[in-house]
Formats: structure tokens, C-alpha cells, sequence
């Protein structure tokens, strides 16, 4: 079946550090691929999608590349801020047809702190 | 504005009770969802409903029940059966696939304890 697996956490880093978490996936089909923020009590946010192969997701400074040839969707951002502390979860969702159709699988999810 | 609430924001439970949790979506979205988030665990998906009146198992809907008899709303009912139900639980929201770009709404999530 479909998976994601997410590099471990949790990530801490210094304000203006660049950030890359690693996210890879496993999927019979062609699928769409996401990242989601969750603040602190809260519900998750999408921050960014690709659907198709080379598509470059981008949001709020963060980015994310699917690449294709090594099932890859990390995502990346320059300069951290404070306020990108957050749990942060990438995702797949399958396109090829079934029952599973549309239904998002998630990775385990990572842990971002930022400090000032 | 449209979107997805969830209410209570807490709730507590007895053990032996059974307990619902309500969702509420105004985006006329197809496709409902609920999710347990554990603490380093990700989130696991209970039950999906992709039109009214239909619904499918998820990986872990031991314990769990739902019911999807209107389009904005699909509750969800933990049982006496689910042995561990303290957890946060998410409810989401898509359009059905091929009516729109593929994604989820969230609610804000309901936190159940169990006491």
C-alpha cells in the first residue's frame, strides 16, 4: 500500500537557519503530493501541493520539488522564523482509482522549533 | 466563511460510555474524514464517507462508528469498545476526486480523554 515516511524530529534551529525535512513516499499510482502545518492546538493547514512530476510546491518561503525519479518531496525554507514552530506532516494522495481514491496517507509527522 | 467545525474542543469521558463527536462542514465538499493524531504517531484515519449515506472503513475503525445522512455533517461515536480512546481526533473535508484540486480541510479538533 501507499506510504510516507518523514525524517525524524524533532528539528530545532536558530532563527534565519535554513530548513529542509526530508519526505519520501511509496505509491502504486501517480500521486499528488502535500505538505501540512499544525500549530499548537490546532487542526492542519495545507501549506503547499504538487500534482504531477517537477511541479514546484511554494508557500509563505517554503518550498518543495516532487521529483519523480527518487519519490522525493522535501521541503525547504531559507530563513526560519519563530513562528514557523509547528508540526509539520507530508502527504500523498493516490489517483488511481478504487476505493482509496482521493483518501490522503500521511507521514508520521515532524516537530519544528525555532528559537530567537 | 466557509469551512469545518468541530465541537466540543474537549471532552471528557467515563470509561464504559459511549461519546460523539460532531463535525460540521459549509464548503458543500463530497468527501468527509476522521483522524486520530497520537503523540508521535501521525495521524490514523478512522472511517471516510465520499457521498451521503456511504461509508468506508479506515485503518483503525475498531471501536469507532459514524453515520453520513446529511452532506454537511458526519459524526463520529466512540464507543465502549474502543480500549484507548484518549487521543486527538480531526475531522477533514475534500471535494470529491476529479470535482476540484485534491486536498483536505481541517477542523480544529476535538481532544478526548478518557477519566
Amino acid at each position: 500500500g501507499d506510504s510516507v515516511t518523514q525524517m525524524e524530529g524533532p528539528v530545532t534551529l536558530s532563527e534565519e537557519a535554513c530548513l529542509t525535512i526530508n519526505c519520501t513516499y511509496t505509491a502504486t499510482g501517480y500521486p499528488s503530493l502535500f505538505w501540512y502545518v499544525q500549530y499548537p492546538g490546532e487542526g492542519l493547514q495545507l501549506l503547499l501541493k504538487a500534482t504531477k512530476a517537477d511541479d514546484k510546491g511554494s508557500n509563505k518561503g517554503f518550498e518543495a520539488t516532487y521529483r519523480k525519479e527518487t519519490t522525493s518531496f522535501h521541503l525547504e525554507k531559507g530563513s526560519v522564523q519563530v513562528s514557523d514552530s509547528a508540526v509539520y506532516f507530508c502527504a500523498l494522495s493516490d489517483r488511481s482509482g478504487g476505493t482509496s481514491y482521493g483518501k490522503l496517507t500521511f507521514g508520521q509527522g515532524t516537530i519544528l522549533t525555532v528559537h530567537p | 466563511d466557509g469551512g469545518i467545525t468541530q465541537s466540543p474542543k474537549y471532552l471528557f469521558r467515563k470509561e464504559g460510555q459511549n461519546v460523539t463527536l460532531s463535525c460540521e462542514q459549509n464548503l458543500n465538499h463530497d468527501a468527509m474524514y476522521w483522524y486520530r493524531q497520537d503523540p508521535g504517531q501521525g495521524l490514523r484515519l478512522i472511517y471516510y464517507s465520499q457521498i451521503v449515506n456511504d461509508f468506508q472503513k479506515g485503518d483503525i475503525a475498531e471501536g469507532y462508528s459514524v453515520s453520513r445522512e446529511k452532506k454537511e455533517s458526519f459524526p463520529l461515536t466512540v464507543t465502549s469498545a474502543q480500549k484507548n480512546p484518549t487521543a486527538f481526533y480531526l475531522c477533514a473535508s475534500s471535494l470529491r476526486p476529479g470535482q476540484g484540486p485534491y486536498g483536505y480541510t481541517f477542523g480544529s479538533g476535538t481532544r478526548l480523554t478518557v477519566v
